[in-house]
């Protein structure tokens, strides 16, 4: 069975771009989780997904959106990049919103330049 | 303000050793505590869940045990190898799917 699976693997962009990330659950999980990993420090939660409807939101700007469609693949987007943004951005699948288990994607490398 | 603290925060050795790595929390009322891995510029394993109500948790040459009441947990590697080298990451929840990260142990393991 195929994992967790994220696209684009990297990605360059410049200030003040947008950029959208897919990911793609594993088969029968229902619930995608979205974090940003800057370089030398652990993920951070950004949103959490769970039949198309918003679970949870972690402490980003309003810059940050997300969505989950019918087939449970999920899209991040991120409008106005900043520097700062420049991060590694992990998805995570469960099979429901409660589940401990989290299964996580290889992630997208997203320089902003 | 929820924080996990990771020490050390690298760790060289030679392989054989036996390893610890610690995990501090300041959140008590956490519902469960996971150990990761992460090789460069990769996703995360999990490794090991203990849940709030359990002491430790074994798999293989790791365990991993935890105390609540203190807000610590350790992470036992023992007869380390070089295919062990990664970075080690804890994590709690406090119910659900957001975990909150450590920044983690980076650990080389040299023949």
């Amino acid at each position: 069975d195929a994992g967790v699976t994220q696209s684009p693997t990297h990605l360059i962009k410049t200030r003040g771009q947008q950029v959208t990330l897919r990911c793609s659950p594993i088969s029968g999980h229902k619930s995608v989780s979205w974090y940003q990993q800057v370089l030398g420090q652990g993920p951070q939660f950004i949103f959490q997904y769970y039949e198309k409807e918003e679970r949870g939101r972690g402490n980003f700007p309003d810059r940050f959106s997300a969505r989950q469609f019918p087939n449970y693949s999920s899209e991040l987007n991120v409008n106005a990049l900043l520097l700062g943004d420049s991060a590694l951005y992990l998805c995570a699948s469960s099979l429901d919103w409660r589940s401990e288990k989290l299964f996580f994607g290889s992630g997208t490398q997203l320089s902003v330049l | 303000k929820q924080e996990v603290t990771q020490i050390p925060a690298a760790l060289s050795v030679p392989e054989g050793e036996n390893l610890v790595l610690n995990c501090s929390f300041t959140d008590s009322a956490i519902y469960n505590l996971q150990w990761f891995r992460q090789d460069p510029g990769k996703g995360l394993t999990s490794l090991l869940l203990i849940q709030s109500s359990q002491r430790e948790q074994t798999s293989g040459r790791l365990n991993a045990s935890l105390d609540k009441s203190s807000g610590r947990s350790t992470l036992y590697i023992a007869a380390s190898q070089p295919g062990d080298s990664a970075t080690y990451l804890c994590a709690y929840s406090g119910g659900y799917n957001k975990l909150i990260f450590g920044a983690g142990t980076r650990l080389a393991v040299h023949p």
